[in-house]
Order: structure tokens, then sequence, then C-alpha cells
């Protein structure tokens, strides 16, 4: 089976920059993404990592240790809109089946 | 390029009745995929399916079933209806192009499902 979690809500200052961690345990790991989802809206797609290390995409970078089982995405300078639940998702087996975290629920204050 | 579109947004049921929903993915894409939405579970995996074929399938009852059409698009069957299955239901297309390729997930905005 597949289990991945990720802490249930987190708050930061706006302006800062917040870490949200992802663990995970799989078989036939293929990649990790991650979503942003506002209330009431759809998921969209932030990022995605297949190979260890950094990925940096303007404010938002994605880590990933694939021996460690442990991903994060760094959102630097935070914005009000950045208020949102981040997804984390592995991709896993060989019709890559995605499974989702049940989110962390950001709120960024001011 | 026109994006996921679901079909209805809202529904409004009763215990024992039956729903259908349907889902048209971006054009191009052959992958469909159907997801559970809930407070509390998050986003839960029903099925995928891949040129009309079901590739891969989550841990829910019989009741919840699906096909996909010969253009990629995709409906969604639960029989059956119970109280706990009121939830958000997302589908989501992907290229689906390779073994190794990101294959990102484009949502649809989903069809919110109350059942009474």
């Amino acid at each position: 089976g597949q289990n991945i979690d990720q802490p249930t809500e987190m708050t930061a200052t706006e302006g800062a920059i917040v870490q949200i961690n992802c663990t995970y345990q799989t078989s036939g790991f293929n990649g990790l993404f991650w979503y942003q989802q506002h209330a009431g809206e759809a998921p969209t797609f932030l990022s995605y990592n297949v190979l260890d290390g950094l990925e940096e995409k303007g404010r938002f970078s994605s880590f990933l240790s694939r021996s460690k089982g442990y991903s994060y995405l760094l959102l630097k300078e935070l914005q009000m809109k950045d208020s949102a639940s981040y997804l984390c998702a592995v991709a896993s087996g060989g019709y890559q089946k995605v499974t989702f975290g049940t989110g962390t629920k950001l709120q960024v204050i001011p | 390029k026109a994006g996921v579109t679901q079909t209805p947004r809202y529904l409004i049921k009763t215990r024992g009745q039956q729903v259908t929903l349907s889902c048209s993915p971006i054009s191009g894409h052959r992958s469909v995929s159907w997801y559970q939405q809930t407070p509390g579970q998050g986003l839960q995996f029903l099925f995928e399916y891949f040129s009309e074929t079901q590739r891969n399938k989550g841990n829910f009852p019989g009741r919840f079933s699906g096909r996909q059409f010969s253009n990629s698009r995709s409906e969604m069957n639960v029989s059956t209806l119970e109280l706990g299955d009121s939830a958000l239901y997302l589908c989501a297309s992907s290229p689906a192009t390779g073994f190794s390729a990101r294959n990102e997930q484009f949502f649809g905005p989903g069809t919110r499902l109350t059942v009474l």
C-alpha cells in the first residue's frame, strides 16, 4: 500500500518563508507532485520531482529525497493569495497511479 | 485549449438512488482519473481510464463504476447512494505520454454531490 503524510495545518506571515513537508512510503515510485488548491476550487499543478534535489520555479521550490521518502515545498515571499491547501501526491506503478496526501492547509496572516 | 469540464456541477439525490457524472478531458488527453474529495479524507483515488480501459483502481466498493468512450470522455456511476457518498467528485485528465513522462493532471471544477 501507500502512505503519505503531511501536516494538517500551518500558519505563516506575509513576506516570510514556509516549508511544507511530505513523507511517503510506496513501492514502484515514479515521481512526486505538489498541487495547490484554493477553497472551493480544483487543484492546480505546482511542481513535479522525479530525481533527488531541488527544483526551483519562481517563489516556489520543491525538494525530493527518494532514499528518505521525503519531499518539501518551499514558498518564499509569502503573499496573502498563497493561503490554500497544498497537496503532495505520489505517482507509482507502471501506469503511474497517483495517490494524494490529505493536504496541508496554509494560512498566511498579515 | 479548453480545460477539463464536468457536468453537472451540483447534484442532490436521495439515498438508494443512482447517479451518473460526466467528464470531458482536455483535447488530446487520453487518461482520465476520478477522485472523491471530502473534508476528512482528502482526495481519494477512485479509478483511472486510458483508451477505454480501466488501468488503475482505488479502494472503493463496487457501487462505484466508470467507463471511458472512444473520444476519451468519461462517466462515473454510483449506484444505491449512501449518505457518506456526499462529496466533491473531481475528474482529472493527463496526456499520459509515457512511463517516465511528467504526467501532471489537470483537474476539472468538480461535481458537488449531496445525498439526502
